[in-house]
């Protein structure tokens, strides 16, 4: 079974750009979280999607958003960038709330 | 809201010997308990999960970790470690619809 994969790896952006992150589930799962990890932050959630609707978001400001499509694939959108957004995303997937998360290998997003 | 304290943010090893990560959590109800290790350029990966039952844990990779609730802690050891060791290593707690981690503790393992 495949993993959770996500694209791109690595982007680069400048300040004031926007920025959109793709993530694949593992087949069959249907709820998809979304986190931020920082040297100076640790990991901190921004949110989770389930069947399409997002049912928890974290502590962050609404330039952060995100979506889930019918094959439970998600995307989050980063508008108006600014260098402290500079970090590793990552997703992971899971059966069910509470259950297991598995982690994709994230993507590191360098804000210039 | 539940939180974890993760004690030490690096510990050095020589390898064969034991590893002891602590972790210390607190949360108002009975806690769901993880440990996650993160390769360097990877993703976390779940190392072993604790919800109810036994309070002895058994993962991957030789590790195990017992809950003990009088502490509230939630201590990773393996008895030998090996040079892919070396690593990240985040306890977490399930936080209502979330999981919210410790600092993490970097393992350094010497030859």
């Amino acid at each position: 079974k495949a993993g959770v994969t996500q694209t791109p790896r690595y982007l680069i952006k400048t300040r004031g750009q926007q920025v959109t992150l793709s993530c694949s589930p593992i087949s069959g799962h249907r709820s998809v979280s979304w986190y931020q990890q920082t040297p100076g932050q640790g990991l901190q959630f921004l949110f989770e999607y389930f069947s399409e609707t997002q049912r928890n978001k974290g502590n962050f400001p609404g330039r952060f958003s995100g979506r889930q499509f019918s094959n439970s694939r998600s995307e989050m959108n980063v508008s108006t960038l600014e260098l402290g957004d500079s970090a590793l995303y990552l997703c992971a997937s899971s059966t069910e709330l509470n259950e297991k998360l598995f982690f994709g290998s994230g993507t590191q997003l360098s804000v210039l | 809201a539940q939180s974890v304290t993760q004690l030490g943010s690096h510990v050095s090893v020589s390898e064969g010997a034991l590893v002891l990560l602590r972790c210390n959590y607190s949360s108002s109800v009975p806690p769901y308990l993880f440990w996650y290790v993160q390769y360097p350029n990877q993703g976390l990966q779940l190392l072993l999960k604790y919800t109810t039952g036994a309070t002895l844990v058994k993962g991957i990779n030789g590790f195990e970790a017992e809950f003990k609730k009088s502490e509230t802690s939630f201590h990773l050891t393996k008895p030998s470690a090996h040079m892919s060791d070396a690593a990240e290593y985040f306890c977490a707690v399930s936080d209502d619809y979330k999981l919210s981690f410790g600092a993490g503790t970097t393992v350094t393992v010497r030859a």
